[in-house]
């Protein structure tokens, strides 16, 4: 299957600062991405969906202006977590769609965040 | 997309078949059901999916009732690194189709 990688795969950031975290997709060319978040014991939770050259889509509830997602290149997308706070320390998961085939959607292998 | 229903957890004895159920009853006719599955503290990883007809790769078989509304994903011999977390999801495959995860199945493998 396609390969999906995540960088950093873990951050400790101090509360108040900003993070960035890289999703690439390494073999295919993926002009839609998915960012999603997961806390402890909890199933994930999407938060937006992010297509190539243009804004992401956000879901219910997700703040756009604290999470903001960029999607420049067919194989990169990034989410920046500003000025993160305690509550924002999860574990964020990308992944993007493989349209040559069959439109699987293929995973990271996430990034855990820890704010200080 | 149409919500999933799983059994929270599920035991099986290594090297026997895993059978997983999903009920999927208001799944619409061009939504497909994919399986993954997370082990912990990863990503969710692929397994298979199918629209209408039965599958089988390398790991994993899907059987899809005929009605549609459900489906079964068998793991013939079960290892105990198959232990994790299995996710039924149903959606279309255009550009507006995304996963929605629930709250899938735990499935333990026991020596």
């Amino acid at each position: 299957g396609a390969v999906v990688s995540q960088h950093p795969s873990w951050v400790i950031c101090k509360s108040g600062t900003s993070v960035k975290i890289e999703c690439r997709s390494l073999d295919f060319q993926a002009t839609t991405m998915f960012w999603y978040r997961q806390f402890p014991k909890q199933s994930l939770m999407l938060m937006a969906t992010s297509n190539e050259g243009s804004k992401a889509t956000y879901e219910q509830g997700v703040e756009k202006d604290k999470f903001l997602i960029n999607h420049a290149s067919l194989t990169l997308s990034t989410l920046t977590v500003t000025s993160a706070h305690p509550e924002d320390s999860s574990f964020y998961i990308c992944s993007a769609r493989d349209q040559g085939d069959t439109d699987t959607q293929y995973f990271g292998p996430g990034t855990r965040l820890t704010v200080l | 997309d149409a919500k999933t229903t799983q059994p929270p957890s599920m035991d099986c004895a290594e090297g026997r078949a895993a059978n997983l159920p999903c009920n999927h009853s208001t799944i619409s006719g061009n939504e497909y059901v994919y399986w993954y599955r997370q082990i912990h503290s990863q990503g969710p990883q692929y397994i298979i999916h199918g629209l209408k007809n039965n599958e089988t790769n390398e790991m994993a078989s899907l059987i899809i009732t005929e009605d549609r509304k459900s489906s079964t994903l068998i793991l013939p011999h079960a290892t105990l690194r198959d232990t994790a977390v299995y996710y039924c999801i149903v959606r279309v495959n255009t550009n507006a189709g995304k996963s929605t995860f629930g709250d899938g199945t735990t499935l333990t493998v026991k020596p």
